[in-house]
């Protein structure tokens, strides 16, 4: 079975330009959440979504991110236009329902620098 | 609002030795879960063991074990047989589990490195 995958690895991208994210979640998880890591601090929680909906988007830093995830499949994340403090890892995870106990299954991440 | 302090940037261990990652919380729930992953090094983040606040037994996944402290919201990771495939940045996570739209999410503390010595 095939984990959560995120593309692409790495992104570097110069400020005031737009960058999309994508990642794809485990077959049949219609949990989908994005985390961020800013360098050397806590990973913080971004949003939720649940099929296509947002459950939660409480993380989502100011109106440059958008996150969509069109028919409950894969998401993305564009950050337009991008900015120094936009720079850190990217984390998608999902799961199979809400429940607390449930495990959420991560990706490798994306690293966005942007210059 | 739930935080969650790992005050260890860095540990590190003999290979066979067993070390102990520290990890306190702030909540003022009484129902929630931890959690601890593990990232190697440009890998996926894994799950290596989790805790239910109302179980009073502490938790273990063979070499892997935490000293969960309710009262004083500690939340140690006991590595034992340390080995060379351990070394990875370990986060410790919170989960609320109550109704709410803000109950699915992680909340993380800024990990810490292990390095485990050949």
């Amino acid at each position: 079975e095939a984990g959560v995958t995120q593309f692409p690895s790495h992104s570097v991208i110069e400020k005031g330009q737009t960058v999309t994210l994508r990642c794809d979640p485990i077959s049949g998880h219609d949990n989908l959440y994005w985390y961020r890591r800013v360098m050397g601090k806590e990973i913080k929680f971004l949003l939720h979504f649940v099929k296509e909906s947002k459950q939660d988007e409480s993380g989502m830093p100011n109106n440059r991110f958008l996150a969509e995830r069109t028919g409950g499949t894969y998401s993305t994340l564009k950050v337009q236009p991008a900015e120094l403090e936009d720079s850190g890892v990217y984390f998608c995870a999902s799961s199979q329902d809400m429940k607390a106990k449930n495990i959420q299954y991560f990706g490798a991440g994306t690293r966005l620098s942007v210059l | 609002a739930q935080t969650v302090t790992q005050s260890q940037p860095e540990m590190s261990v003999q290979e066979a030795e067993t070390v102990t990652l520290s990890c306190t919380y702030d909540t003022s729930e009484s129902d929630y879960y931890l959690f601890w992953y593990k990232q190697p090094p440009s890998r996926q983040m894994i799950l290596v063991i989790r805790q239910e606040a109302y179980k009073q037994q502490n938790a273990t996944e063979n070499r892997f074990s935490v000293n969960f402290q309710k009262a004083a919201k500690s939340f140690s990771l006991k590595i034992s047989d340390s080995q060379l495939g351990d070394a990875a940045m370990y986060f410790c996570a919170y989960r609320l589990n109550a109704g709410g739209t803000s109950y699915g999410k992680l909340t993380f503390g800024q990990g810490t490195i292990l390095t485990v010595h050949p």
